[in-house]
């Protein structure tokens, strides 16, 4: 099955700087790469998203990459801010109805006012 | 109008105990789903339902009995409750054509 390798575990930068969460698949199949984020004592809520026929999307202040060459995406968010702390997942899905979701182990991110 | 909702959000029982988790999604989505979130956050599969079909049914303690009476529907039921079954409990649903999981908030069980 799929196996999705999650970097950093941990993540402290200051308010206005840039964060980065990396992430590694292995299934070549994989082809719906969603963002999760994870606020204290609520569910995960997806913030972005990218299929394997695009290369980037932004949104605001957040933005995706995909490398499918080399099974690695990234998740950037510019111009941090204190309400950005929180804990952030990625995710590897084929598109197919019922197929799960395989998911990081989480980035604790927390951005310093 | 919550999408996902999940009852109780919070369960404090004894060992030995069973109980039941309530999970509704009223967006018509296909595919519901029962994931366990540890201690350190790692969200693991359980169950996954579709259309009131069992489809995934990960290497989980048969103490979990998942039930879907129908599509919008997913429940878990769990017996003979251990300390080990201590956890964060999120349900989800997911609309064919590969868009995201909607999550619940959660149902945090605590075994004593």
């Amino acid at each position: 099955g799929e196996n999705v390798e999650q970097h950093p575990s941990t993540l402290s930068v200051q308010e206005g700087d840039s964060a980065v969460i990396k992430c590694t698949y292995s299934d070549s199949a994989s082809n719906y790469f969603p963002w999760y984020k994870q606020e204290l004592g609520k569910g995960p809520q997806l913030i972005i998203d990218i299929r394997s026929n695009v290369g980037e999307k932004k949104d605001q202040r957040i933005a995706v990459t995909l490398n499918k060459t080399a099974k690695h995406f990234s998740l950037h968010i510019t111009e941090t801010q204190p309400e950005d702390s929180a804990v952030y997942f990625c995710a590897a899905s084929t598109a197919d109805t019922g197929n799960q979701f395989y998911f990081g182990t989480g980035t604790s991110l927390t951005v310093i006012p | 109008d919550t999408a996902v909702s999940q009852t109780p959000k919070y369960l404090v029982t004894q060992m030995g105990n069973d109980k039941s988790i309530k999970c509704e999604q009223n967006l018509g989505h296909d595919t519901m789903y029962w994931y366990k979130q540890d201690s350190k956050k790692f969200l693991k599969i359980m169950f996954s339902y579709n259309n009131k079909e069992l489809i995934i049914n990960e290497t989980v303690p048969n103490r979990f009995s998942p039930k879907s009476p129908d599509k919008a529907h997913l429940n878990l039921h769990i017996n003979s409750l251990e300390l080990g079954d201590s956890a964060v409990y999120f349900c989800a649903s997911r609309l064919g054509g590969g868009k995201g999981y909607t999550f619940g908030s959660g149902t945090r069980l605590t075994v004593v």
